[in-house]
Order: C-alpha cells, then sequence, then structure tokens
C-alpha cells in the first residue's frame, strides 16, 4: 500500500464548477501538507501549503486537513480552463527526513 | 529571480549508455533534492543534499545511481547503464533551508528516454 493515495482522475468540469480534490496518507508522521499544480511538461509549482488541521483559504482555492482521519482536500471555487493541470498533494514528516511524499496526481480539465 | 534549472530539457539514449543530468538550483538555497517521475506516477524521491552534509541517498534504485553537489550549488545525477525503466522525468528540487517548512522549488526537469 502507498503512503499517499490519490485518485488519479481524469477529472472534467465545466468552467465555474467547483473541483474537490483528495488525498488519503497512512503515515502519522506527516505533518506538513502540500498541493502542487503541474502544467504539461512543467515542473510543479506549490499552491497551497498547511501544517495544521483546518482550512486554509487563498483566493480561489482551499486547502483542508484532517489529521484524524488522515485525509486532505483541495478545493477550486469558481474554476477556469486555465486551472486544467495535474495537481499533486504532497507531504512531509516532520522528523529527521526532508523529503516530500507525493500522490500520484489528479489530472483536471475545466471545459470552457 | 532565476528559478531552478536543469539542463538538458530532454535526452534520449541507448540502453547500457551513461547519462548525466545537471541542476542549478537558486541561490543562496542550501537544500537541493532530485525526484523521478515515471509515466502515471507522482515523484519518487532519490535523493537530498544539505549544505556540506553527507547526502540521503535513501531514495536511489540502484547502485547505478550517484550523485554530486560540486562548491554546494549545481548537482548532477548520473545514471550508469541505463535500462528501459529507467525511463522517466527527473526532477529537481531547491529550498532556502531544510525545516518543515521550507518550500520546495522545482525546476522543468529532464525527459530521459532509454531506448
Amino acid at each position: 500500500q502507498k503512503e499517499v493515495e490519490q485518485d488519479p482522475g481524469p477529472l472534467s468540469v465545466p468552467e465555474g464548477a467547483i473541483v474537490s480534490l483528495n488525498c488519503t496518507y497512512s503515515n502519522s508522521a506527516f505533518q506538513y501538507f502540500m498541493w502542487y499544480r503541474q502544467y504539461s511538461r512543467k515542473g510543479p509549482e506549490l499552491l497551497m501549503y498547511t501544517y495544521s488541521s483546518g482550512n486554509k483559504e487563498d483566493g480561489r482555492f482551499t486547502a483542508q486537513v484532517d489529521k484524524s482521519s488522515k485525509y486532505i482536500s483541495l478545493f477550486i471555487r469558481d474554476s477556469q480552463p486555465s486551472d486544467s493541470a495535474t495537481y499533486l498533494c504532497a507531504m512531509k514528516s516532520s522528523g529527521s527526513a526532508r523529503q516530500l511524499t507525493f500522490g500520484s496526481g489528479t489530472q483536471l480539465t475545466v471545459l470552457p | 529571480g532565476a528559478g531552478v534549472s536543469q539542463s538538458p530539457s530532454n535526452k534520449v539514449t541507448e540502453k547500457g549508455k551513461d547519462v548525466e543530468l545537471r541542476c542549478d538550483p537558486i541561490s543562496g538555497h542550501t537544500a537541493l533534492y532530485w525526484y523521478r517521475q515515471s509515466l502515471g506516477q507522482g515523484l519518487e524521491f532519490l535523493i537530498y543534499f544539505q549544505g556540506n552534509s553527507a547526502p540521503d541517498k535513501s531514495g536511489l534504485p540502484s547502485d547505478r545511481f550517484s550523485a554530486e553537489r560540486t562548491g554546494g550549488s549545481v548537482s548532477t545525477l548520473t545514471i550508469q547503464r541505463t535500462q528501459q525503466e529507467d525511463s522517466a522525468v527527473y526532477l529537481c528540487a531547491s529550498s532556502f533551508g531544510h525545516s518543515g517548512t521550507d518550500t520546495q522549488y522545482f525546476g522543468p526537469g529532464t525527459r530521459l528516454t532509454v531506448l
């Protein structure tokens, strides 16, 4: 079983829809949670970063963490065609390991 | 300012040949990471450098893979005797430090194809 599970999609929604992306994890040592966006043939870019349970909002994006359920989500409001990309969840433990552990990514297409 | 850069952007090689991939981190960043992204897979950690400390090589898949970081800046990932399963996008990232809240910034990657 992978440490981080993410539904690969693909997910296709109409412009203006609310998008919900999710990851579950099994390692309780994960304390830092990130969402990266990756456009085709580009490197991942950081969208959201949180290290506590609850919600964090940034513009049209909201990151939600539930450590008790080992479940994180990213919500995109008023989705735009420019949001079409692969979304990767990533996590880091509070221990000595510094690397990120990624989900497999969800491919999102927002149709105009 | 300049981001993380990687070269080459694409590399096609024949099975059994050695390849070198280069990463230039963001100036001033002390931590540098290599990841591999295979088709339909998430990013897989390979190796981590922090300042002058010994690198964390725990993610390297075999002894055919090695990496070095010269002068605390540029890094080279070397794959010897390449195999078809080595075909992937190799991504480099750097961060200012190595605390839990330090953000990793990624380069565009090198797409390696082993024929």
